[in-house]
């Protein structure tokens, strides 16, 4: 069956370190999403691709940075995580939106504790 | 701006039926998704509406008034493997999803 697996599931750094969030989706999807959730808040786009080769910020993409060289990854930077960043963040992938309905698979999410 | 706004929690009797209601001002729209998720999960998709109306799929109807930016989701016959959070997203006119806070509906026997 496809997936979309997020590694690590749970990782806790300190401050001024870099770390990357791992998101793979064997959908064959072409877009791909990044999105924090935070207690109070719905979630909130950091960036997001269309494509290989194609990566866009969204509201809150300060600190972070994703690359996109295949289909099936992007990994998400913290170039200096800082404690602000302490979140749970979700990996997701759908279809092009002109096709419709083409609702979002979700990975099953990242802790990260920025200490 | 574009906001989507919920009620934070609900409260419901196992077997009852309950309304989660979602109003949203946003730039366009091309669509309105309802997603669960159960604690410390991922959201998964429940149901999607574009057209004026009610979709309904088992348990678990949601209708969309586009003139009102206006939906509810309506759950009947309530389980408690219903406990979960509700979230309401917009797809905007460029296709963007904005998101609700979501809804924490709670069930009690």
């Amino acid at each position: 069956d496809a997936e979309i697996t997020q590694s690590p599931r749970h990782k806790i750094t300190e401050t001024g370190r870099q770390v990357t969030l791992a998101c793979h989706q064997t959908w064959n999807h072409n877009n791909m999403f990044w999105y924090r959730q935070d207690l109070g808040h719905g979630l909130r786009l950091i960036h997001y691709s269309y494509g290989v080769q194609d990566t866009n910020k969204g509201e809150v993409s300060d600190g972070y940075s994703v690359s996109r060289s295949n289909t099936e990854d992007l990994p998400l930077t913290l170039e200096s995580a800082a404690s602000s960043q302490t979140s749970v963040y979700f990996c997701a992938s759908s279809e092009s939106a002109v096709k419709g309905s083409t609702e979002a698979f979700f990975g099953q999410g990242t802790r990260l504790t920025v200490v | 701006g574009q906001n989507i706004d919920q009620p934070t929690e609900m409260t419901a009797t196992e077997g009852a039926i309950v309304q989660i209601n979602c109003t949203y001002q946003t730039s366009g729209f091309n669509g309105l998704f309802w997603y669960q998720q159960h604690a410390g999960e991922a959201p998964t998709f429940l149901s999607y509406n574009v057209l004026d109306g009610l979709e309904e799929k088992g348990r678990f109807s949601s209708f969309l008034s586009r003139s009102k930016g206006y939906s509810y989701l309506l759950l009947k016959e309530l389980q408690m493997k219903d406990s979960a959070s509700y979230l309401c997203a917009v797809r905007d006119s460029n296709y963007q999803l904005i998101w609700g806070a979501g809804t924490k509906l709670i069930i009690k026997p």
